[in-house]
Order: structure tokens, then C-alpha cells, then sequence
């Protein structure tokens, strides 16, 4: 498959753990973020988005936080499976501005069975 | 079913040779763009449209063309391509920022080879 990066943050889970992945971004503006997951050798894929004005967000076995004071943003995937091995990676983009979005670089998340 | 699709997924060329990327999406998205995805350097834009015959630069659009005359249909055209435009290529689009959300649905990618 397509290799989406060299020498990126990796996160090593067994099957069955919680994981945590963090995306520092670097806008005060921005307003609204959105996580990514990136299988090898495909697009990225939509998993969650938060705005500005929650800190909070769940979906089905995953969670963003949202840390406005710190610019942090993370990802909490429960009971982590081996179809989550991915690159995910956030975005950061503001309401009314120039709709060029700002991408993370991304972590490679592992999971061994 | 919904989705983007790309054309060509792979493409090797030579400097110079002009040459057109296809980008469809069949959901009626007002919004288009185009990313290149190069390690260590995460996705970064290189133009959108908001709408048909509305485009407008990203953050690295020297050497690259667009136009946007039909809603479904954005192409990312190379006039003149040179080594350092090799990388991976994603289309994608979204229904507006304008209504409130910036989820985009992606393209599987065309890997860019120049010679």
C-alpha cells in the first residue's frame, strides 16, 4: 500500500485497549476540528468533528476533547481493534475564513492482536 | 453509492509533459480541492472551489492549474510538471463550508511520478 509518511509519531496498542491520540494545533481562530483515518493506500476517512464551543464529543467507540486554553485536541478510541491500524490525523479550519483547511501530520496507530 | 473517484490512480511522466487529473463526485457538493500528501508533511491544499466557475488558491498552488465548469467534475491539470510536483494527489469535496460543516469525502489518491 501507499505509504502516507516517513518517521511519523507511532502509537503501538494490543487488541482490546483504550488509545489516545493527540493533535496540537496551532490557530486560536480556528473553530471547528475534525479527525482522520487514513488507511494505507486509500483517502482519508471522516471519523469525528467538534466545534469551538463543545470540549466534548462521542461517537460510536470514539471520543474527541477539545482543549481551547492549550490548543489540544485528542482522540480516544475504546476497545481498540486491528481495522483501526491507520494514520489518523486532525484538522483544524475558522468559520468564515479563507476555508483552507490545516491538516496534522499525522500518528500511525498499531494494533497487535 | 457516494463517493469521489480519481483518475488515473497511478501515473509515471516526464518533466514537461502537460498532463490532467480527473476529479468526480457524484453527491452534489458545492465544495472541491485538491491536496498533495508528501511524508513527513501531512496533507496540504492546493486549490478549491466553492462552487461551479468559483476557484481559488490553497496553500501551494505554483505549477498547478484547476477550473471548475461543471459541479461534479474538478481537474487538477499540470501545464508543465517538474520533480518536485511527484507526490500523492487527493480530490475532495464536501456540501459547503457555508452550511456550517468542513467534513470532506476523499478520493482514493493518484500517485505522481515525474521524471
Amino acid at each position: 500500500g501507499e505509504s502516507v509518511g516517513l518517521h511519523l509519531p507511532t502509537l503501538s496498542v494490543q487488541e482490546g485497549d483504550n488509545s489516545i491520540i493527540n493533535c496540537a494545533y496551532s490557530n486560536s481562530a480556528s473553530d471547528y476540528f475534525i479527525w482522520y483515518k487514513q488507511e494505507s493506500g486509500k483517502g482519508p476517512q471522516f471519523i469525528i468533528d467538534i466545534r469551538s464551543n463543545m470540549d466534548k464529543r462521542q461517537g460510536q467507540r470514539v471520543t474527541v476533547l477539545l482543549n481551547k486554553t492549550v490548543k489540544h485536541l485528542s482522540l480516544q478510541i475504546a476497545a481498540t481493534q486491528p481495522g483501526d491500524s491507520a494514520v489518523y490525523f486532525c484538522a483544524e479550519s475558522t468559520r468564515g475564513g479563507s476555508y483552507i483547511p490545516t491538516f496534522g501530520r499525522g500518528t500511525s496507530l498499531i494494533v497487535h492482536p | 453509492e457516494a463517493q469521489v473517484t480519481q483518475n488515473p490512480r497511478y501515473l509515471i511522466t516526464v518533466t514537461g509533459k502537460k498532463l490532467t487529473v480527473t476529479c468526480s463526485q457524484n453527491m452534489n457538493h458545492e465544495y472541491m480541492s485538491w491536496y498533495r500528501q508528501d511524508p513527513g508533511l501531512g496533507l496540504r491544499q492546493i486549490y478549491y472551489s466553492m462552487n461551479v466557475e468559483v476557484t481559488d488558491k490553497g496553500d501551494v498552488p505554483e505549477g498547478y492549474k484547476v477550473s471548475r465548469k461543471e459541479k461534479r467534475n474538478f481537474p487538477l491539470i499540470l501545464e508543465s510538471p517538474s520533480p518536485n510536483q511527484t507526490s500523492l494527489y487527493f480530490c475532495a469535496s464536501s456540501i459547503s463550508p457555508l452550511m456550517g460543516t468542513d467534513t470532506q469525502y476523499f478520493g482514493p489518491g493518484t500517485r505522481l511520478t515525474v521524471l
